[in-house]
């Protein structure tokens, strides 16, 4: 059964850091990896998806890496601002076809002013 | 906004009460999930519909019945539900799961209480 792992389980910074939210997986066998992001008492929004054939996928100051062979993903986030202040969720996918996401229990990333 | 809409936003029922939760998907998407989200848990997966037709049950009790009459509806009908089920539910689609470069999009959720 597949598991997934965040580490920190959270983190609190000051503005302007770069920092780097953890996600690992017990099955390498996947279809791709999405890194979201929940605020308070709300839906999830889809930050970065990566496909298990790519390394990584940027988007704006976010950056997703995986490495499918250790079971890894990183997030990193650069020069944070205190609107990143949210809880971020890593899911994977077992495969293709409509097949639900495994989601590890998200990192709360506080950004202080 | 989405383009995934769920309501009520928050319900507060007793344990005999019968009540449902609705999605709605205005993406043309074909896949719809109910996820289930316990505080210090992480989401789980309930049900999933492909071409309106139900592809995965993880073990759900049967107080939880899905319904989806087409691709841009999913309904939750909840009766005779236990305290421990209070949660936030979530739905989610997809366009028809098979592109390895497929995203979920998520609604904002139904804040369940039970009584």
């Amino acid at each position: 059964k597949q598991e997934v792992t965040q580490i920190p389980a959270a983190l609190s910074v000051p503005e302007g850091e770069n920092l780097v939210l953890n996600c690992s997986f017990t099955d390498s066998a996947i279809y791709n990896l999405q890194w979201f992001r929940q605020d308070p008492g709300k839906g999830l929004t889809s930050l970065l998806l990566i496909q298990s054939s790519q390394r990584e996928q940027t988007s704006g100051r976010l950056n997703a890496s995986l490495d499918k062979s250790s079971g890894r993903s990183t997030l990193y986030i650069a020069a944070s601002q205190p609107g990143d202040s949210a809880t971020y969720l890593c899911a994977v996918r077992r495969g293709g076809g409509a097949d639900g996401l495994t989601f590890g229990k998200g990192t709360h990333l506080i950004i202080q002013p | 906004e989405t383009g995934v809409t769920q309501t009520p936003r928050h319900l507060v029922m007793g344990m005999t009460n019968k009540k449902s939760l609705k999605c709605e998907q205005h993406l043309g998407h074909n896949a719809m999930y109910w996820y289930k989200q316990s505080a210090k848990k992480p989401l789980e997966l309930m049900f999933v519909y492909n071409f309106k037709e139900q592809t995965e049950n993880n073990s759900v009790p049967s107080r939880f019945s899905p319904e989806c009459p087409n691709s841009s509806h999913l309904f939750l009908h909840l009766h005779t539900l236990q305290p421990e089920d209070s949660a936030l539910y979530l739905c989610a689609s997809s366009q028809d799961g098979a592109g390895a470069d497929e995203k979920l999009f998520f609604g904002s959720g139904t804040q369940l209480s039970v009584l």
